[in-house]
């Protein structure tokens, strides 16, 4: 077990729907990515968030969003869902500052968009 | 631009065989490499990483070589078991980059009796 516990496990969602997933970290991890990880492919990087604030982005448009709060927890939002959105998407909780520390994964979101 | 490229896709390796996965990396500025262990309806999970002051690193059955200047490293799992069917993913990240992962693609072992 990783400490990092994600809810829901499975969902599906009609396209042009919002979604929004959860993350709840390890303790005393105050830095919360998210990845999406498509069938058959390794996860890329959504965002980061530090300490409530956004630090970093991969190339994702700006329909993904999300929320850090104050206990660490965090929000994958996804607005205007389109079919390509179904993934399996993962959050990710360490610590912070430099490479190394080690990066927990949780179970994973099944989102299917039909 | 794929800036960790890993190989091969797939491999089949018998009971007490070598697995070997290979990968690449572009971006000089990666200084952590980790590799990670998947398996059906999991989230990855760290096996084991490397950082590139050092050429290998073994725990247990699985070693990273690395080769800095080739900007290539590797898994090598030694006696490989039935359990370790699963899809193995190389990834890369750098000091600053706020523990961003870029990953490979994946290489899907199966591990036969």
């Amino acid at each position: 077990e990783t400490g990092v516990t994600q809810s829901p496990t499975h969902l599906i969602k009609t396209r042009g729907q919002q979604v929004t997933l959860r993350c709840s970290s390890q303790s005393g991890h105050n830095t919360v990515s998210w990845y999406q990880q498509a069938l058959g492919q390794g996860p890329q990087f959504i965002f980061q968030y530090y300490r409530e604030e956004e630090n970093g982005r991969g190339n994702f448009p700006p329909r993904f969003s999300g929320l850090q709060f104050p206990n660490y927890s965090s929000e994958l939002n996804v607005n205007a869902l389109e079919l390509d959105d179904s993934a399996l998407y993962l959050c990710a909780s360490s610590l912070p500052g430099i490479s190394g520390n080690t990066i927990y994964f949780g179970e994973g979101s099944w989102l299917t968009v039909v | 631009q794929q800036q960790v490229k890993q190989s091969p896709q797939s491999l089949i390796v018998q009971k007490g065989g070598i697995s070997i996965i290979n990968c690449a990396y572009e971006n000089t500025a990666f200084d952590y490499f980790p590799w990670y262990q998947q398996f059906p309806g999991k989230g990855p999970a760290l096996l084991i990483a490397i950082r590139p002051d050092v050429s290998e690193k073994k725990e247990g059955r699985f070693t990273i070589s690395f080769n800095k200047s080739a900007k290539q490293f590797s898994l090598h799992i030694m006696d490989s078991q039935p359990g370790d069917s699963a899809t193995y993913f190389c990834a890369a990240t750098y000091t600053g980059g706020g523990n961003k992962l870029t990953f490979g693609t994946g290489t899907q072992l199966k591990v036969e009796l």
